[in-house]
């Protein structure tokens, strides 16, 4: 059974930074690509980030780019998304999710990231 | 940037047929996908490459994807169907994952 299990959101203040991560398992993690999806309370869906299988090659939406740094662990299993000079605006539920052709085929749960002074 | 527009809502009786579409500019040129997100819950994909659906997913659920709009086409709603449907491509010119901005589909 495939499971992704994010952990690590909180409260902080901005200008702060915070480490999200994800647990993968139940497939094979290094062949596939993987994203994190974020949605803001009462809206909708907005990519973040992919990072394609090897760690070659990453993407970020323009909103995030030059703050957020995403990275992963093949030998770990794991996906995770370094958060810097964090905004009211990076308010959200942070999803991380396997992509299997361009396309979310599983997601996780989500973990809630709250900035505010 | 590319975009996907879609209705903010859509309402349909129990047993009809719901359309939510997904408007984009020559959007036939890319793959579509879709994805049910019901209240507090992370969202499910429902349709992929257009109109292929994932197992589990009720036959009811179905996709097309023709000039500028694609259309998630749900027969013989259900009570449970009622949640925020979003559509998905790739754009390659970006390299971005572009979403749309949600349909809520409420069952009267």
């Amino acid at each position: 059974e495939v499971q992704l299990v994010e952990s690590g959101g909180d409260l902080l203040q901005p200008g702060g930074s915070l480490r999200l991560s994800c647990a993968a398992s139940g497939f094979t993690f290094d062949s596939y690509t993987m994203i994190w999806v974020r949605q803001a309370p009462g809206k909708g869906l907005e990519w973040v980030s992919s990072i394609t299988s090897t760690g070659f090659t990453i993407y970020y939406a323009d909103s995030v780019k030059g703050r957020f740094t995403i990275s992963r662990d093949n030998a770990k299993n794991s996906l995770y998304l370094q958060m810097n000079s964090l905004r009211a605006e990076d308010t959200a539920v942070y999803y991380c999710v396997r992509d299997s052709g361009d396309y979310g085929d599983f997601w996780g749960q989500g973990t809630l990231v709250t900035v505010s002074s | 940037s590319y975009v996907l527009t879609q209705p903010p809502s859509v309402s349909v009786a129990p047993g009809k047929t719901a359309r939510i579409t997904c408007g984009g500019d020559n959007i036939a040129s890319k793959s579509v996908h879709w994805y049910q997100q019901k209240a507090g819950q992370a969202p499910v994909l429902v349709i992929y490459y257009n109109r292929d659906r994932p197992s589990g997913i009720p036959v009811r659920f179905s996709g097309s994807n023709s000039g500028n709009t694609a259309t998630l086409t749900i027969s013989r709603v259900e009570a449970g169907d009622e949640a925020d449907f979003y559509c998905q491509v790739w754009d390659s010119s970006s390299d971005h994952v572009v979403f749309g901005g949600g349909t809520k589909l409420t069952v009267l």
